[in-house]
C-alpha cells in the first residue's frame, strides 16, 4: 500500500524553525517527484514546494523562497522541508504529497498532514 | 502566477443530485488541470487529472471537463460521502496553484 505519513509539527515561537518530515513506502521512492502542499486555518490549499526524484531539480512558490529547503533522502524514502524564521502566517496544516509520475503532474497519493502553529 | 477561480464557493445539495462545480484559469493551461477532494482530518484525494481522466479508485459519477482555461467537474449523483470541498489545481506552470475552493454540503 502507499503510505505517506508526516512528523515534526508542532507549536513554535516567531522568528524559529522546524524540520518536517514526511515517510514514504509502498512505492519506489526515488522515481517520484515530491510537493509540500499546505492549508493554513479555514483557508484553501496553497503549493509550496516540490522537488523532482532524484532531488536535483527544486521549486518554490516566490513568498516562501529563502525560508524554507526542501530536500529529500532517497535511501531513507523520506521527504523534508526545512522551515525558518517562521511567521504567523505559516501556521497551517502541512501535506506531503506524490506526483503520479506522469507528464501530469498530479498528485495522487496524499498524507494526513502534521499541524504547525507559529505562536508565542 | 496562473490565478485560479471556482465558482460557486459553497453549494448546498440533496443525496441523488447533479452537481457542477467549474474552474476558470487566469491563462490557457491546456489540459493540465486536476481536481482533488478534502475532507476534515483526511488526507486530501486526486478525483480527475488531466482534466478528465478518473483516477484509479474514483467512482465513475466523478467527471472532469474542459480545457484551455474553462473547466468543470460534475458529481451525476451527489452520495452522501461526497459532502466535502473540491480544489482544482493546475500544473501546467510552476507555481502551480490551487483554486479557492467549493464548499459541498447538505440541504
Amino acid at each position: 500500500e502507499v503510505q505517506l505519513v508526516e512528523s515534526g509539527g508542532g507549536l513554535v515561537q516567531p522568528g524559529g524553525s522546524l524540520r518536517l518530515s514526511c515517510a514514504a513506502s509502498g512505492f519506489t521512492f526515488s522515481n517520484h517527484a515530491m510537493t509540500w502542499v499546505r492549508q493554513a486555518p479555514g483557508k484553501g490549499l496553497e503549493w509550496v514546494s516540490a522537488v523532482s526524484g532524484d532531488g536535483q531539480n527544486i521549486f518554490y512558490t516566490d513568498s516562501l523562497k529563502g525560508r524554507f529547503t526542501i530536500s529529500r533522502d532517497n535511501s531513507k524514502n523520506t521527504l523534508y522541508l526545512q522551515m525558518s524564521s517562521l511567521r504567523a502566517e505559516d501556521t497551517a496544516i502541512y501535506y506531503c504529497a506524490k506526483d503520479r509520475g506522469d507528464e501530469t503532474d498530479s498528485f495522487d497519493t496524499w498524507g494526513q498532514g502534521t499541524m504547525v502553529t507559529v505562536s508565542s | 502566477d496562473i490565478l485560479l477561480t471556482q465558482s460557486p464557493s459553497s453549494l448546498s445539495a440533496s443525496v441523488g443530485d447533479r452537481v457542477t462545480i467549474t474552474c476558470r484559469a487566469s491563462q490557457t493551461v491546456t489540459n493540465y488541470l486536476n481536481w482533488y477532494q478534502l475532507k476534515p482530518g483526511k488526507a486530501p484525494k486526486l478525483l480527475i487529472y488531466a482534466a478528465s481522466r478518473l483516477q484509479t479508485g474514483v467512482p465513475s459519477r466523478f467527471s472532469g471537463s474542459g480545457s484551455g482555461t474553462d473547466f468543470t467537474l460534475t458529481i451525476s449523483s451527489l452520495q452522501p460521502e461526497d459532502f466535502a470541498s473540491y480544489y482544482c489545481q493546475q500544473s501546467y506552470n510552476i507555481p502551480f496553484t490551487f483554486g479557492p475552493g467549493t464548499k459541498v454540503d447538505i440541504k
